[in-house]
């Protein structure tokens, strides 16, 4: 079955720190995966898609087959960075979300 | 403003008083999504609709109905509300492509309490 695994809840770094956010997926085919962020009040968004292969705000995330990975990275966290992250892919027209990861930078 | 809208944003019902959450989107997608966000599970799809009149099942269907009478909406049907459907609610929609639903663009949610 398709499963979009996120396995931290919570990770908190401080401010300047490297953050990295894991996502790994169960998928027999070659999966499009995203990234969506929530910040406080605010909506759900994208935040970057492996397939435009960019950075966003800081943001890079590379698809790994052989892990079957998708994990977000950046290289120095910033406050405004907090926020909850979701790793997603669409199998042709259903949606599959990770649990999510709450990020929370500290000043 | 191209927008999803959700309408309510909050709401508090008692076991079995049927209810309905509207979803407009005026960015005149084809693809339109509901799903439930609970804590720890994430988001979960629950119906998703690729045009007028073509709806199909998502991961947590049950308890819930849709239409698809028109493009820009999609209403998301609760006959009769059961306290385990106390959840936050998001409706997505998006263009179509060669490989399906692509970028989702997200509503800003909706709140339901049942009592």
């Amino acid at each position: 079955a398709q499963r979009v695994t996120q396995p931290e809840k919570l990770l908190s770094v401080f401010k300047g720190a490297p953050v990295e956010l894991k996502c790994n997926y169960s998928y027999s085919g070659s999966p499009e995966l995203f990234w969506y962020v929530q910040y406080s009040r605010q909506r759900l968004q994208l935040l970057l898609r492996h397939i435009s292969r960019e950075s966003i705000k800081g943001f890079t995330a590379d698809l790994n087959k052989g892990e079957t990975s998708f994990h977000l990275k950046k290289p120095f966290a910033q406050e405004e960075d907090s926020a909850m992250y979701y790793c997603a892919f669409p199998n042709f027209n259903k949606f599959y979300f990770g649990s999510g990861t709450k990020l929370n930078v500290k000043p | 403003e191209a927008q999803v809208t959700q309408n309510p944003r909050y709401l508090i019902t008692v076991t079995g008083k049927k209810l309905t959450v509207t979803c407009s989107q005026n960015m005149n997608h084809e693809y339109m999504s509901w799903y439930r966000q609970d804590p720890g599970l994430g988001l979960r799809q629950i119906y998703y609709s690729m045009n007028v009149e073509v709806t199909d099942k998502g991961d947590v269907p049950e308890g819930y109905k849709v239409s698809r009478k028109e493009k820009r909406n999609f209403p998301l049907i609760l006959e009769s509300p059961s306290p385990n459907q106390t959840s936050l609610y998001f409706c997505a929609s998006s263009l179509l492509q060669g490989t399906g639903a692509n970028v989702l663009t997200f509503g800003a949610g909706s709140r339901l309490t049942v009592l």
